[in-house]
Parts: C-alpha cells; structure tokens; sequence
C-alpha cells in the first residue's frame, strides 16, 4: 500500500496547460482502470475531477482530461485558470476494494 | 442535494479511543459502499477504510487495521469509524466519502488530534 507517485508541484500561465503524472505498479494503476483524480483547494474537500481513467463528473468542464499509460496515469489541465490553482491527488484502486492515493501536486497558475 | 456531515473529532490522548460518524442525507444511502479518508495537517490524502452497501464486506489501510473498525447503519444513513489505541500519528482531518475507486460526494471533515 505505498503511495502512488507525482510530482510535487507544477505550474503555467493562464491559457496554458499543464500535465501531471501518476506513477504507480501493476497491481494498482497498472492493473485497474479504476484511476481518479481530485481537485483540493486549501481548506475544502477534495472534490472528484476525473474517473475510471477519463471520465469526467457531470459539471467538471472538458479543460480536464484523463489519460493512463501502463503504470502511469495523467491528469491534463487546458486552459488554465486561477481557480485551478490547487493540490492535485490520483487515486487508484489497488485490489481487493483497497484504494491508493498519488502524494499530491500542488498546481500554481503564474 | 448529497450531503455528508462529520461529527466526533476532537482531542484524545495517545492510547485513547474516539467514534466518527457521518450522517448522509440526499441519496439512498444503502446503494453506496462508503470509505473514510484521512489527511494529517499539511500532507496528502490517505484512504483509511471502506465498508459495502450492505456492511458486510470491510477493508483498511494496513496501519489501522486492528485499531480502527468501519461500520454503517443504513436505516439511520449513518456511517462509523471506531478508532481505539489511537497513536499521534493518526492526527488528522478525517473525511468520509460516498464510494470508493470514484468518491463523488465528500463530507466538510473532522479534525482528531492524538497528542499528551
């Protein structure tokens, strides 16, 4: 149960995109096309953004956009805006209604 | 409209036990398995347990399992989080959520501090 890696933190002017990896193994990301992502602002729940690889919630614009490569998912942000300035977390399940979070990207709009 | 409302947070001292609930309201709350998930003050999110629709089957993170138990109560749409032998590292806000590979719905989160 080791979490799933990203990266720390990434950051783009408003316009542009920014993509975020999901590292994980064949027993969880790699194994399961269960992977979510979440948005957090400071403060607030997480709010659901992403799943089952790409699917977006109903009311989650199509900026965001979900993707998966062996045992690495990716969260695309198009068309940055302020309010996507957050701490970004995949999810993934790992087996057994076990569920894994990724350690976090803290998302800065320049 | 969903809603999922923590309560029971507070201050324990290490060796000690607390009780969350959540209470669901705005859908039907037995359809659903549920899971709570922690996140200890500035870090990430750590899925801690998850109980199905009907309570039968329950699953935990390693680090709680013996300690902590799931359970829910589908005629008062409540959810339960026994937390016994509670340890500082266990400090943190602590959300329940509807689902589990796709948590849709979160509640606002309660905070448990373990400390002497």
């Amino acid at each position: 149960q080791s979490a799933l890696t990203q990266p720390p933190s990434a950051s783009g002017s408003p316009g542009q995109s920014v993509t975020i990896s999901c590292t994980g193994t064949s027993n969880d990301v790699g194994g399961y096309n269960y992977v979510s992502w979440y948005r957090q602002h400071p403060g607030k729940a997480p709010e659901l953004i992403i799943y089952e690889v790409s699917k977006r919630p109903s009311g989650v614009p199509d900026r965001f956009s979900g993707s998966k490569s062996g045992n690495t998912a990716s969260l695309t942000v198009s068309g940055l805006q302020a309010e996507d300035e957050a701490d970004y977390y995949c999810s993934s399940s790992a087996g057994s209604n076990n569920l894994v979070f990724g350690t976090g990207t803290k998302v800065t709009v320049l | 409209e969903v809603q999922l409302v923590e309560s029971g947070g507070g201050w324990v001292q290490p060796g000690g036990s607390l009780r969350l609930s959540c209470e669901a309201s705005g859908f039907t709350f037995s359809g659903y398995r549920m899971t709570w998930v922690r996140q200890a003050p500035g870090k990430g999110l750590e899925w801690v347990a998850s109980v199905e629709e009907h309570g039968g089957d329950k699953s935990y993170v390693d680090s709680v399992k013996g300690r902590f138990t799931i359970s829910r109560d589908n005629a008062a749409n409540s959810l339960s989080l026994q937390m016994n032998s509670l340890r500082p590292e266990d400090t943190a806000v602590y959300y329940c959520g509807r689902g589990l590979t796709r948590i849709d719905y979160w509640g606002q989160g309660t905070l448990v501090t373990v400390s002497s």
